[in-house]
């Protein structure tokens, strides 16, 4: 068990740009979760994958952003037209399906800051 | 109401004491609930789960969980400096996706 891996730890864009952030789950979970957090709050959803199909989404969640997860294993994030407003730790988890709800296995994040 | 509230820090509390974290949820489908520790800059690690009512204890740490008062809550015993972090409560969803929903977290500094 090699954990939630991340990529790139820090990124730091200029407003209007795209940026493209990849999570590699732990191996034989088939749920991932991307989750953001801002500064004293707690990590806020954004959207949910159960192997590749995307079944829901935040309604917070802008159509400047986009996740992918092909053939089930990674998976990508995408934040088109960068805001200052999109300045936050970008945490992606996964879990193992189960009856109760699973704990959550964070990776160690993706720290993006929007100039 | 938010939907998971967590009692208003910062929380100090001298080394070797009881500290008491609380957390009250408004979504009664809620089954499973957990608590996460997350040091200042670094991602949330769990460190406790708990399913049914009562409590459960691992090491220094015990949840309690009431699910009729919807209440859930943390005591860490012999308290750490190292304990000093900011302590998560998170019940998870009913719907499929079964995402957890966080509060906005407790700080907690245990002072030597």
């Amino acid at each position: 068990d090699t954990g939630v891996s991340q990529d790139p730890r820090h990124k730091i864009t200029k407003r209007g740009q795209n940026v493209t952030f990849r999570c590699d789950p732990i191996s034989e979970h088939n749920r991932l979760y991307w989750y953001r957090q801002t500064l004293g709050q707690g990590p806020e959803f954004l959207t949910y994958f159960q192997n590749e199909a995307q079944l829901e989404k935040s309604r917070l969640l802008s159509d400047r952003f986009s996740a992918e997860r092909p053939k089930g294993s990674f998976s990508t994030l995408e934040i088109q037209r960068t805001e200052q407003g999109d300045s936050a730790m970008y945490l992606c988890a996964s879990s193992l399906t189960g009856q109760l709800g699973s704990p959550l296995h964070f990776g160690n994040g993706t720290r993006l800051t929007v100039t | 109401q938010k939907e998971v509230e967590q009692n208003s820090g910062p929380l100090s509390v001298p080394e070797g004491a009881i500290a008491s974290l609380n957390c009250t949820y408004s979504d009664r489908g809620s089954q499973s609930f957990f608590w996460y520790r997350q040091y200042s800059g670094k991602s949330p690690e769990l460190i406790m789960s708990i399913y049914s009512n009562g409590d459960k204890e691992d090491g220094r740490f015990t949840a309690q969980l009431n699910k009729a008062s919807q209440y859930v809550s943390l005591l860490i015993r012999d308290s750490q400096p190292s304990d000093s972090a900011t302590y998560l409560c998170a019940p998870s969803g009913t719907g499929s996706a079964r995402q957890l929903t966080f509060g906005s977290g407790t700080q907690l500094t245990v002072l030597p």
